[in-house]
């Protein structure tokens, strides 16, 4: 399996403050998505990266990707109360599965 | 929620009774997914299918079975629930296939069995 592993698990920050967050993984990937999920809700879509690409933005949302490392970022820039969630990274490995990591639990205090 | 809708939305059942859970979409999308979400484990794919009547299995597959007899109902059926059934579940569709294309979850199902 090539579950994604985000870290850190839990991070409070500022609003206005940067987030940042890590994702590891084991095997080789085709693409890597990140996904966010308000309490009590379904995961939202935010942002894709392919494997021959090294890093994406999407408004306020960076991400990285490191094959070498196998690993990515995602960095929140000038973070909202409103973006307080839970945001989970997801492998896919070209097949038609996801694997998707524990979810990493982010507090922006206004 | 991209035309992707559960139910019910909140159930509980008794150990050893039959549970189906529906999923319905209106997008038209070739792929659906059923998945759990529990406590420290994150996501774990359950089954999928991959168009009208073609189905595969997840990782955690024991216990379920599925069905899609046309492109917009994929349902999810636990022939005899247990305990270790009780999970938040989670339909997701996808256009393309999602080893390269996002996917869009339902609000999902909140099972107790007791």
């Amino acid at each position: 399996s090539q579950q994604g592993e985000e870290d850190p698990q839990a991070l409070s920050i500022q609003e206005g403050e940067n987030a940042t967050m890590n994702c590891s993984y084991k095997t080789s990937i085709n693409n890597l998505q990140w996904y966010r999920q308000n309490s009590g809700r379904g995961l939202v879509h935010l942002i894709l990266i392919r494997s021959n690409e090294r890093e994406k933005h999407s408004g306020r949302l960076r991400v990285t990707l490191d094959t070498s490392k196998k690993s990515s970022s995602l960095l929140i820039t000038a973070s909202r109360a409103a973006d307080t969630a839970s945001y989970f990274c997801a492998t896919g490995d070209g097949n038609n599965r996801l694997a998707f990591g524990k979810g990493n639990q982010v507090v922006v205090i206004p | 929620d991209a035309g992707i809708t559960q139910s019910p939305r909140h159930k509980v059942t008794e150990t050893g009774t039959p549970v189906t859970l529906r999923c319905h979409q209106t997008e038209n999308h070739r792929y659906m997914y059923w998945y759990r979400q529990d406590p420290g484990h994150g996501l774990r794919l359950i089954h999928y299918s991959y168009g009208v009547k073609d189905t595969d299995k997840g990782e955690v597959s024991d216990g379920y079975s599925v069905s899609r007899s046309k492109t917009e109902d994929f349902l999810l059926t636990l022939e005899s629930a247990t305990s270790s059934q009780t999970s938040v579940y989670f339909c997701a569709i996808s256009d393309k296939g999602q080893g390269a294309y996002e996917q869009y979850f339902g609000p999902g199902t909140r099972l107790t069995v007791t």
